[in-house]
Order: C-alpha cells, then structure tokens, then sequence
C-alpha cells in the first residue's frame, strides 16, 4: 500500500543508546519531515527535508540527525539517548503542491521510551 | 508567540449533536493553509479537512466543516451529528507560504463523544 512507513513501531532504549528510526515513502513526494509528540502535546517538528541531500532543523532538533539520500527514505538518528527524547515519532511527506491539499501522509508513529 | 492555539484542553458532547472546536492562528502570511487532524486513541493521524487562505468558502468534508474567519484568524472544526468514534484528540494545523510546507500544530483538544 501506499505511503509512510515507520519503523520500528515500539523501542526502548537505554540512557546513552543509540538508534536510527526508519522512515520511508512510495509516493515520490519531495517534502518529508519529524516530529515528535510528547503526552498531551501537539506535534513538534525535528527535522525536514525539501528533497534528496537536502535536510535542515526544525523546532526541536537537538539529539538528532538527518540523512536523505534518497526521495525515499528519511532516517532519524538518535545519539546518546536520554529520557526527554521519549516520545512519539511521526514521519510525514507532502508532495509539497496544492493539489490533493499537498497530500501530507504520516507513518504510524514510533513509541520510543529511553529508561 | 503561539502560532496555532486551542484553547479547550477538553471537549464532552452528547451523540447525535454538533460541536465545535476552537482553533485561532497567527501568521503574517497573506498564503497560508489550515488543516484539521484526528489522533484516535489508536495513534495515526488522519487528515480531516483543509482550508486555503485565498479560499471564499469554508471547507466541508461530510460531516466535518471548517469555519474560517479570516478577519478574526480562526479556523473553528464544526462536527455535525456526533458518533462515538469521533472521541479522539483533534489538531488544528498550519503551512505558511514559503514555509517548506512544514505544518505547525495546535497542542490539541480531546473531544468525548458520550451516549
């Protein structure tokens, strides 16, 4: 089917692990983009991308980093994980025009909980 | 400042009646969009309705309208004919012009849908 796909869907880390959370896209849209969610929060952007090889920061990017070396897929780094990051992650791509009301997508979100 | 505020943490309504929730931005953007997501307890974001600031009309989408006061900057979700279902927290969203097309997020009301 088409469109976000997240993983891994449930992660628990350790103080000071590190992962990379996976995103990737089948829609050949430009524009992806992190966020996050804390509990009871709305959705805070990390990270985004305008296109491959192209990323740049957010509002929260701290504790982060971004690759995009394709159209597809966008992974998140997190390094030296500490329990601010836990969280809920959502990946998201537009296509970045009008039509279809830009057509935001976002995966099905990455519960992450560092302990 | 707050770009996108919602100011009801909590929202209870009886099945069957409408309800409305509140949504003001703030943006000095003459193009901008606004969007209205659902968040079940489930997790995924479903896209709901969008609203173009150059658009004469409110949106509708079934049961869903948006109703846009340009002049007053909000973007009031209108659900007409409540279900149970429709218990979940709801995001009001913005893209500004020339933004990358990032949304930004209201921190949400959650909406109770009692029998």
């Amino acid at each position: 089917n088409a469109g976000v796909t997240q993983t891994p869907k449930f992660r628990i880390l350790k103080i000071g692990q590190s992962m990379t959370l996976q995103c990737a896209q089948d829609m050949n849209h430009n524009y992806m983009y992190w966020y996050r969610q804390d509990p009871g929060m709305g959705l805070k952007l990390i990270y985004y991308s305008v296109g491959a090889g192209i990323t740049d920061k957010g509002e929260v990017p701290n504790g982060y980093n971004v690759s995009r070396s394709t159209t597809e897929d966008f992974p998140l780094r997190l390094e030296l994980a500490a329990p601010s990051q836990t969280s809920v992650y959502f990946c998201a791509s537009s296509t970045g025009t009008a039509i279809s009301n830009y057509g935001y997508t976002f995966g099905s979100g990455t519960r992450l909980t560092v302990v | 400042a707050q770009k996108i505020t919602q100011t009801q943490p909590g929202m209870f309504v009886q099945e069957k009646e409408a309800v409305t929730l509140d949504c003001t931005y703030d943006t000095s953007d003459q193009s901008y969009g606004l969007f209205w997501y659902k968040q079940p307890s489930s997790g995924e974001m479903i896209f709901l309705i969008y609203q173009g600031s150059y658009d004469e009309q409110n949106a509708t989408e079934g049961r869903y309208s948006l109703n846009f006061q340009k002049a007053r900057k909000s973007a009031n979700l209108v659900i007409s004919a409540s279900q149970l279902g429709d218990s979940a927290m709801y995001f009001c969203a913005m893209r500004e012009g020339g933004s990358n097309y990032k949304l930004t997020f209201g921190k949400g009301t959650l909406l109770t849908v009692n029998p």
